[in-house]
């Protein structure tokens, strides 16, 4: 079974209009991150938000949220106010128990923003 | 955040040929390194995970004898691909993380390309 799902390939948005990127994740251990990143075509990983599994309140960073459901396993992303510059791939990772173990990775979703 | 610098970004290799890959972190002692592959416009796959000193831990379907990973310091890591045939083109990237990170740095990858 996949830890983690990103079940949109692909999404459109224009400008200044918020965008909602689903994740869901899979796993048994109480202790866990949850993590999302830009890629653009540059290839860098551009950390955007964390998400620790106690924590009650959902993570914000700037325009980027992080809606938290822990009974429903689903960790998504909001962008308000989308930019140009906001288009690329953006994946959705999973960190388990401790935190020196590597971070599993989604599909990922390509974002496109449009003028 | 923490800097992690990946060198080459780019590469071009003749099948045959061995080619190393460089990871540093600049800023922190990185004590655990993973390491990453990801075909055009897939996710990123562990390949394995090293921790300064000891041997590297890779993962299922991953050949040791041909993807070697050196962490003899707490700031770099090398990955050689060995005898690098044409279906080893792709996009290697390289994470690293010290004990007080919640997250792990990425590098700025590096765009491998046998020939």
């Amino acid at each position: 079974a996949q830890k983690i799902t990103q079940t949109q390939p692909g999404m459109f948005v224009q400008e200044k209009e918020a965008v909602t990127l689903d994740c869901t994740y899979d796993t048994s251990d109480q202790s866990y991150g949850l993590f999302w990143y830009k890629q653009p075509s540059s290839g860098e990983m551009i950390f955007l938000i964390y998400q620790g599994s106690y924590d009650e309140q959902n993570a914000t960073e700037g325009r980027y949220s992080l809606n938290f459901q822990k009974a429903r396993k689903s960790a998504n992303l909001v962008i308000s106010a989308s930019q140009l510059g906001d288009s690329a791939m953006y994946f959705c990772a999973m960190r388990e128990g401790w935190a020196g173990t590597a971070l599993i990775f989604g599909k990922g979703t390509t974002l496109s923003v449009s003028s | 955040g923490a800097v992690v610098s990946q060198h080459p970004s780019r590469v071009i290799c003749k099948s045959g040929t061995s080619v190393k890959i460089e990871c540093r972190s600049l800023d922190f002692q990185a004590t655990t390194m993973f390491w990453y592959r990801q075909f055009p416009k897939q996710s990123l796959m562990l390949m394995a995970t090293s921790n300064e000193g000891s041997k590297a831990t890779y993962e299922q379907g991953v050949e040791k004898d041909k993807f070697l990973i050196n962490h003899a310091s707490l700031t770099l890591s090398t990955l050689t691909v060995t005898s690098a045939h044409p279906e080893d083109s792709s996009f290697y990237i390289c994470s690293a993380r010290g004990t007080a990170n919640t997250e792990a740095f990425f590098g700025q990858g590096t765009r491998l390309t046998v020939v």
